[in-house]
């Protein structure tokens, strides 16, 4: 039973290219959020949204938007792809809002190779 | 500009010694800190955490030290296990201002423990 999932496992595309990642967790989190792992490997929150309702928007390129249909599902969507957008995407999820001391909960992640 | 950095890419132990790894902020506002340890090909998975109250936190093999005065906390791993072997990851939480909860991510410390 994976509790955080993430589809694709990887991802290579062509620069100007629109695409998807989908995230769906299992444990009944209330919070839901994407992290994007750079080539220097630093984790760094790009959303969060608690309850479908977006509570984190760090400094991201308006080309990303999240999707949050319902509390168990968090997509990324990303348009026009860059070369610099190539990196790890991690989806993560707490039972509560990141002001609590709720762990995350981390998916495997999902590599993307923008060529 | 790094708030949270880990100064050692990597540490390597014997099996049974004690690992230590190391982590400073440079933001005192932070509250909570946690320790992630992460698998290739996986995501980050909790491990332990302490409250910027405390100074101290222990969970089996794992205890955390936090001081404040320094900036500095470290995990101490007491027996080492081969099975140890991963990157850790430091976090701070930033719980103030417009982004409330966003944990802030050192770049990892990549141990291996030798049997």
């Amino acid at each position: 039973d994976t509790a955080v999932s993430q589809t694709p496992k990887y991802l290579v595309t062509q620069m100007g290219n629109d695409k998807s990642i989908k995230c769906e967790q299992n444990l009944g989190h209330d919070t839901m959020y994407w992290y994007k792992q750079d080539s220097k490997k630093f984790l760094k929150i790009m959303f969060s949204y608690n309850n479908k309702e977006l509570i984190i928007n760090e400094t991201v390129p308006n080309r990303f938007s999240p999707k949050s249909p319902d509390k168990a599902h968090l997509n990324l969507h990303i348009n026009s792809l860059e070369l610099g957008d190539s990196a790890v995407y991690f989806c993560a999820s707490s039972r509560r809002a990141p002001a609590y001391n709720s762990p995350l909960h981390f998916g495997n992640g999902t590599r993307l190779t923008v060529t | 500009d790094q708030q949270v950095k880990q100064n050692s890419p990597s540490l390597s132990v014997q099996e049974g010694r004690i690992s230590i790894l190391n982590c400073d902020y440079t933001n005192s506002m932070f509250d909570y800190f946690l320790w992630y340890k992460k698998y290739p090909a996986e995501g980050p998975t909790f491990l332990i955490s302490i409250s910027s109250i405390k100074d101290k936190n222990e969970d089996g093999r794992f205890t955390v030290f936090l001081n404040k005065s320094a900036k500095h906390l470290s995990l101490h791993i007491v027996p080492s296990q081969p099975g140890d072997s991963a990157v850790y990851f430091c976090a701070a939480r930033k719980n103030y201002g417009g982004s409330q909860g966003n944990l802030i991510f050192g770049k990892g410390t990549k141990l291996s423990v030798k049997p």
